[in-house]
């Protein structure tokens, strides 16, 4: 299993730019999440799919959408890019709600920077 | 809103050295409490579970505790080495997971 892929590792944009951010798992896990990670903090959640068809949003989700047409793939959308989306995104998932079931994996991240 | 707070921000402690890293959270309403690693530039790797109804929770040299009532939680590595320099990063499951800053450590040769 390659577990949680990311692409692309690096990114620079321009402000008012638009991307996509690749999310995929081989791991048939049901729940699917976005974070982003500032400087000297903590991850923080974008958004959320706990299956196929079905994302929510999570703390910090302004500026950013999302998608959940198959198990495995969740992108994250930029629309209009900012600064204030400079960071590392990481996408994670886990398999459900019972126990070890609950452990995440996360991919290594996407560096993106606004300019 | 649940709050995860981790002390010390770093440690530096020479080769050896048994250390603790602590992570405290507000809400004792949690699933379960999970302990991750970190190292520059790298996605997050899992460490340790511990569900909301245990104590403790072993692999190799770590060894996590939970206490719910009291909101801690420690991560103990015994005997570390050089190859353990990373951030610990702590989060606590309340639907979603909550993050602590992390403890960012440096085991030196």
């Amino acid at each position: 299993n390659a577990g949680v892929t990311q692409t692309p590792k690096f990114r620079i944009l321009k402000i008012g730019q638009s991307m996509t951010l690749q999310c995929t798992q081989d791991m048939n896990h049901n729940y699917m999440y976005w974070y982003r990670q500032d400087p000297g903090m903590g991850l923080k959640l974008i958004y959320y799919s706990v299956g196929a068809g079905i994302t929510d949003k999570g703390e910090v989700p302004n500026g950013y959408n999302v998608s959940r047409s198959t198990t495995e793939d969740f992108p994250l959308r930029l629309e209009l890019a900012a600064p204030s989306q400079t960071s590392v995104y990481f996408c994670a998932s886990r398999l459900g709600t019972s126990g070890g079931q609950n452990t995440q994996y996360f991919g290594p991240g996407t560096r993106l920077t606004v300019l | 809103k649940q709050e995860v707070t981790q002390i010390p921000a770093a440690l530096s402690v020479p080769e050896g050295e048994n250390l603790v890293l602590n992570c405290s959270f507000t809400d004792s309403a949690i699933y379960n409490l999970q302990w991750f690693r970190q190292d520059p530039g790298k996605g997050l790797t899992s460490l340790l579970l511990i569900q909301s109804s245990q104590r403790e929770q072993t692999s190799g040299r770590l060894n996590a505790s939970l206490d719910k009532s009291s909101g801690r939680s420690t991560l103990y590595i015994a005997a570390s080495q050089p190859g353990d320099s990373a951030t610990y990063l702590c989060a606590v499951q309340t639907g979603t997971l909550t993050f602590g800053k992390g403890t960012m450590l440096l085991v030196s040769p």
